[in-house]
Parts: structure tokens; sequence; C-alpha cells
């Protein structure tokens, strides 16, 4: 069983620069979640999809979007890069949108100069 | 809105004592309660949740945590610690509802373990 996998591993990206973050969920999971960590501080939830449609948010910005394809694959898009932004960005995927928990993939570094 | 609140940002323990992480949080009606691991430059891994029933929750690796509703609590706990266990650990809560799981997670605790 494969898990969930995300690419690439690093970035490095200037200031109003836009990015695409990609995540392959585990093998069966039908719902992904992204979350942005910033340097010494907990996740912070963006937003999950389920099933290809959006599931709920977090407290970012539109510049901030997502989507999710047939096979449950997911990609987070990132307009207007701000040097705030520059954090680890980690996808997580679960058998579902209720209780089922949730497995993380090993991030994304984005450095925003 | 929901909270989770992890009082310690560091805890120092000596190899064989036992550790203890602790974490309270708020959120409206009954909640779910996870803990992670988070290695340098890896993701989070699932050490174990609480849904319903045992307050006390066996997870992986030897940890176990207590979930204590009056005093919304939910502490990780490990008897004998292990070199290996120094990492970030993070607290999270999710409520019960009908759609979505977003994790709400704390600020997280480094805890060190000294041979």
């Amino acid at each position: 069983e494969t898990g969930v996998t995300q690419s690439p591993t690093h970035l490095i990206k200037t200031r109003g620069q836009q990015v695409t973050l990609r995540c392959s969920s585990q093998s069966g999971h039908n719902t992904v979640s992204w979350y942005q960590q910033a340097l010494g501080q907990g996740p912070q939830f963006i937003f999950q999809y389920y099933r290809e449609e959006e599931n709920g948010r977090g407290n970012f910005p539109p510049r901030f979007s997502g989507l999710q394809f047939p096979n449950y694959s997911s990609e987070l898009n990132v307009n207007a890069l701000e040097l705030d932004d520059s954090a680890l960005y980690l996808c997580a995927s679960s058998l579902g949108a209720g209780q089922e928990t949730q497995y993380f993939g090993p991030g994304t570094r984005l450095l925003v100069l | 809105a929901q909270s989770v609140a992890q009082p310690e940002d560091q805890v120092n323990v000596a190899e064989g004592n036992p550790l203890t992480v602790k974490c309270t949080y708020s959120v409206s009606g009954n909640p779910y309660l996870f803990w992670y691991v988070q290695y340098p430059n890896r993701g989070l891994q699932f050490l174990l949740k609480y849904i319903t029933g045992d307050n006390l929750v066996k997870g992986s690796y030897g940890f176990e945590a207590e979930f204590n509703k009056s005093q919304t609590s939910f502490h990780l706990k490990k008897p004998s610690a292990l070199v290996s266990d120094s990492a970030l650990y993070f607290c999270a809560v999710s409520p019960i509802k009908a759609a979505g799981n977003k994790l709400t997670f704390g600020g997280g605790t480094r805890v060190l373990v000294k041979p």
C-alpha cells in the first residue's frame, strides 16, 4: 500500500509568482486536506476536498485554491505569492470526511524570496 | 470555534522515565482528538485517536492518551521513554459534525529524551 506522496519536496519562488503543489492520496482514500505549517507553529487547515468537491475551508484568502482529480489526487495553487507564504505545506488523505484518521505526506517546503 | 493548547514548548525527560505531554482543548460538543508526531524534515505521523468509548486510548510505539471530559484534556503518555522518542508532538481536535473533519492543531511540544 502506497502512502501519501507530495511533489516537489522543496521549491523556491519569488514574491508575486504562482506555485502549484501536488499530492497523491493513499490508496483507497477519497478525501484530501491541505495544511500550512509555518516555522515553529502547528499546521493550519487550508481546505479539504471530498470526492472532487471542496468540503470546508480555513481562514485563507482566495489566492489559495485547489483541485481534486477523479483519481483523488489533488493540487494546491497559490497565486501572487507573499513572503509569509513561506512554509511547509502538508497534504493529508483519509477514507472519508468524517472521523476517519488523516494520514500525512512528507510535505513541500516553499520558500518565497 | 475550536482550539487546542499545548502549555509546554519543550519537555525534557531521561531515557527510561515516564513521559507526559499535555494537551487541553475547546470545542462545541463532543470532540475527536488526535496525537501526531513529527520528526525533522518529515510530515506528521499518526500516533492515536479518541473517538468514543474507553477514556484510555492505546496507540503506536507504546504511547497512550487519557481523555478527560471534565478537564477537557487529552494528555499523551509513555511509561518508559526512549531516545528515539525525541521529536515534535502535536495534539489536534476535530468537531463531531456531519461533514468535514478539519483538524485544529496545538502549537506543538518538543520532547527531548536524554540518554
